[in-house]
């Protein structure tokens, strides 16, 4: 059972353009949605996360949208850039036992000149 | 300072053989996690370590995967008589405490590759 589901699987967006991935959750336990950015060969490294006691968080180009009653949450990437090329995952824990993470199924970025 | 580091990046085993894969997590920090990555897909919880307590293993595919960090620092995620199955990313991640919203650190990876 996939607990966080994620699209689309793959983007291209133009340079300077605005990058939106979607996902979804289903544990109403989880309280925690971290987004995590991976380049070839690297591990994920967070992004930006957000609390589900607030609606959107920004941190310079990247904002977090996040919808409670629709279970639903995304990133938003402004002024796409080429170094943004990436696989971006969602992610989610709850809380006790640690933080344990799960992802999305990933969504590869590609911003073009 | 240094991050994560893991050991060794790529690793190509023979069906049957035992592999051990090496993780060091960011010095002080109190959790560790391995996660598995396949091809194309996002990472999978496999076991968490708060120290040298190993509290969840609910993601361990099987008992011939065995993971143990015996004093709360370096940890080891052993695999006995490898299947091509497991060929795949094993990440190891590190975080500081041990709230659900701390950040995790992750290291490179190794990368297996059973034949």
């Amino acid at each position: 059972q996939q607990q966080v589901k994620q699209s689309p699987q793959s983007l291209i967006v133009q340079k300077g353009g605005i990058s939106i991935i979607n996902c979804a959750y289903e544990n109403t336990a989880f309280d925690y949605f971290p987004w995590y950015q991976q380049f070839p060969g690297k591990g994920p490294a967070l992004l930006i996360a957000i609390r589900p006691d607030v609606s959107e968080k920004k941190e310079g180009r990247f904002t977090i949208s996040f919808n409670k009653s629709a279970k639903q949450f995304s990133l938003h990437i402004m002024d796409s850039q080429p170094g943004d090329s990436a696989t971006y995952f969602c992610a989610a824990s709850k809380k006790g036992g640690g933080n344990k993470l799960t992802f999305g199924t990933g969504t590869q970025l590609k911003v073009e000149l | 300072g240094a991050g994560v580091s893991q050991s060794p990046r790529y690793k190509v085993a023979k069906r049957g053989q035992d592999v051990a894969l090496r993780c060091d997590p960011i010095s002080g920090h109190v959790s560790l996690f391995w996660y598995q990555q396949a091809l194309g897909q996002g990472p999978e919880f496999l076991t968490y370590f708060q120290n040298e307590a190993q509290l969840d293993k609910s993601g361990l595919p099987s008992d011939r995967f065995f993971a143990e960090r015996p004093e709360g620092s370096v940890s080891t995620l052993k695999i006995q008589r490898t299947q091509q199955e497991d060929s795949a990313v094993y990440l190891c991640a590190s975080s500081l405490g041990m709230a659900s919203s701390g950040t995790q650190y992750f290291g490179p990876g190794t990368r297996l590759l059973v034949l």
